[in-house]
């Protein structure tokens, strides 16, 4: 089946314009993560997603960065006025609810934004 | 106490040889640690995960070893092979709650003909 989808693949902004990156969980996968990998770092978490609803917001980095998911399905990272510092491949995951004992996240390939 | 921290952080190996990856957390609450694995271009993947109710887990080649009482975890790939050539990521989270991932920073390995 269709795995994890992320669009655009590339994104090269200038600093100080908004960008808005896309992800497509896998069909009937409730829970939706943003992570955020920086070059030769390890992810870091972003924001998770249950349904609609996103009760975990703790490492979104600054008020620029925000994330909204619609019909429990696309969800969308937007940030703000970019910087430099945002530059980096920004991942999604997505897994199913009651996995029963398995909690895997599957993960997108990523959207690699550079800004310039 | 969210930091997983790993070692090494680039590892040449020989085929047919073990490669042997380290990890240590902080928070004890942590309950559950996957290993993932990355090729250049891609998402990570699910390699293999243990819960700490066990000491070892082995699926084919691969093998985690994990130490409750020190806080750490190993990845074992034997006989390991140039396809094994990847990026690999240890993790640790709860598994309630938002299930969220905490990663170490990977390593490179290499793996030569």
């Amino acid at each position: 089946g269709a795995g994890v989808s992320q669009s655009p693949s590339n994104k090269v902004t200038e600093k100080g314009k908004d960008v808005e990156l896309r992800c497509d969980p896998i069909s009937g996968h409730t829970a939706l993560y943003w992570y955020r990998q920086r070059l030769g770092q390890g992810l870091e978490f972003l924001i998770y997603f249950q349904g609609n609803s996103a009760p975990d917001k703790s490492g979104l980095p600054s008020d620029r960065f925000s994330a909204e998911r619609t019909g429990e399905s696309v969800s969308t990272l937007t940030i703000q006025r970019t910087q430099q510092e945002d530059s980096a491949v920004y991942l999604c995951a997505s897994s199913p609810p009651g996995q029963g004992g398995s909690y895997e996240q599957y993960f997108g390939p990523g959207t690699r934004l550079t800004v310039t | 106490q969210q930091q997983v921290k790993q070692s090494p952080q680039s590892l040449i190996v020989q085929k047919g040889g073990i490669s042997i990856i380290n990890c240590a957390y902080e928070n004890t609450a942590f309950d559950y640690f996957p290993w993932y694995q990355q090729f250049p271009g891609k998402g990570p993947a699910l390699l293999i995960a243990i819960r700490p109710d066990v000491s070892e887990k082995k699926e084919g080649r691969f093998t985690i070893s994990f130490n409750k009482s020190a806080k750490q975890f190993s990845l074992h790939i034997m006989d390991s092979q140039p396809g094994d050539s990847a990026t690999y990521f240890c993790a640790a989270s709860l598994v309630s709650g938002a299930q969220k991932l905490v990663f170490g920073q990977g390593t490179r390995l290499t793996i030569n003909p």
